[in-house]
């Protein structure tokens, strides 16, 4: 199994360009999270779903779009991408909340460089 | 002050010692998740406990609900545990969100 792919791994891009990230999974999970990592701080979450059309604000929303039209993917846009979000990005799904047995299956995470 | 506060940050040890990660948290939680970080990224999870003590392996993880505290310990050390150690909280007040300590930087020595 493939699990969570991430794409692109890595991308630089210039303030001012939008972009995509891209999170599959193969593990017909219902929850799927968007987290970034930044040195010296614990992950942050961005944006989550809890099904197919759906999705949430975590604790750092702004400046970032989500949508998840299929089960399987859950992308992450950044409309105009700003030096702040400089990064590393990490998707994850699991198959409910982060309750119970159930863990975490993370991709390999997006470094993201904006000039 | 962080609500989930891991200890120490960084830690250097030779192979075959025996490790201790500590994870102290200041909300009420149902469960706390152990995670391992490789140099290289990616992200795994080793644990979820919401009491007592589980073990895998050389790892084993504890937890006291009433001192909000949790322990990632290591027997006989490896390299290839040289790693970056997450400790997470699920907090009462969500369903979805974990708390996320800073990690602790474990380096094993051969």
């Amino acid at each position: 199994n493939a699990g969570v792919t991430q794409t692109p791994k890595f991308r630089v891009l210039k303030t001012g360009q939008s972009m995509t990230l891209l999170c599959a999974q193969d593990m017909n999970h219902e929850y799927m999270y968007w987290y970034r990592q930044d040195p010296g701080m614990g992950l942050r979450l961005i944006h989550y779903s809890v099904g197919e059309g759906t999705t949430a604000k975590g604790e750092v929303p702004d400046g970032y779009n989500v949508s998840r039209l299929k089960k399987q993917n859950f992308l992450l846009g950044l409309e105009s991408a700003a030096p702040s979000q400089t990064s590393v990005y990490f998707c994850a799904s699991s198959p409910q909340g982060h309750s119970g047995a159930n863990v975490l299956t993370f991709g390999a995470g997006s470094r993201l460089t904006v000039l | 002050k962080n609500e989930v506060e891991q200890s120490p940050q960084n830690l250097t040890a030779q192979e075959g010692e025996f490790i201790t990660i500590n994870c102290s948290y200041s909300v009420g939680i149902s469960a706390l998740h152990w995670l391992q970080q490789h140099p290289g990224g990616g992200i795994v999870s080793l644990f979820m406990l919401s009491s007592g003590k589980k073990k895998h392996g050389r790892l084993i993880a504890t937890i006291n609900i009433q001192e909000k505290h949790s322990s990632l310990h290591i027997t006989a050390s490896h390299p290839r545990d040289s790693a970056v150690y997450i400790c997470a909280v699920r907090w009462d007040g969500s369903n979805y969100q974990l708390i996320w300590g800073a990690g602790t930087k474990l380096i094993i020595k051969p």
